[in-house]
């Protein structure tokens, strides 16, 4: 079965530094998610993707958050300059035409120190 | 896992009994309504979904009940296993496809 995978399971980087996160959604799927969860805390929605550009994003996604689909295959956020209150769980998903298909990666673990 | 310290309620059944999660929204605008199983170390799992408009919807084991007088949504597990013990979290998409989730429930199958 088909699924979402994400990479690496666990960054851990300084405060300042600049992390890219990957993620290789389900091959068909169009549509591609950005989400975290940190320690204690609910899933939280980052930042939607559609056709190349971003669709929708959350008042999380400020400008040091960038999404890019840098080929047919992977998607990646980067945080330009990490903080400490960016540690969390991030979760890549992707999915297909229907509005309420989402599928998710396993995470990826980011601690800031 | 990332639930660590999440201060979640927690149902606690016996193997082979029906199990109950509720969950309250507050988006009378939402149009689907989606449960999610998180397990340890994992991202979260599609259970199962509900459209606005429907009140009930069965899946393998698994029912959704949606009231939207009292903004409640259920999710029912019958002969809950090992295998479900997990995270359950409750989600909604109004409009646009973010999903919002909820605060989660935690289920502890005792064998």
């Amino acid at each position: 079965e088909p699924e979402v995978t994400q990479t690496p399971s666990h960054q851990v980087t300084q405060m300042g530094q600049e992390v890219i996160l990957r993620c290789v959604p389900i091959s068909n799927h169009l549509y591609f998610y950005w989400y975290r969860q940190i320690l204690g805390q609910k899933v939280e929605f980052l930042v939607s993707f559609y056709n190349n550009e971003i669709s929708e994003k959350s008042e999380i996604f400020d400008d040091q958050f960038s999404v890019e689909r840098p080929d047919g295959s992977n998607f990646t956020l980067k945080i330009r300059s990490t903080k400490l209150e960016d540690s969390a769980m991030y979760f890549c998903a992707s999915g297909g035409s229907l509005e309420n298909e989402q599928y998710f990666g396993p995470g990826t673990r980011l601690t800031v120190t | 896992g990332e639930n660590v310290g999440l201060h979640l309620p927690t149902l606690s059944v016996q193997e082979g009994d029906n199990s109950i999660i509720n969950c309250a929204y507050s988006n009378s605008a939402s149009d689907y309504f989606i449960w999610y199983k998180q397990e340890s170390g994992k991202g979260p799992q599609f259970i199962i979904d509900i459209r606005s408009n429907m009140d009930k919807r069965q899946g393998q084991r698994v029912t959704v009940l949606l009231n939207k007088t009292v903004k409640h949504l259920s999710l029912q597990i019958a002969a809950t296993q090992p295998g479900d013990s997990a995270v359950y979290f409750c989600a909604e998409i109004a409009g646009r496809r973010a999903l919002t989730f909820g605060s989660g429930t935690r289920l502890q199958v005792q064998p």
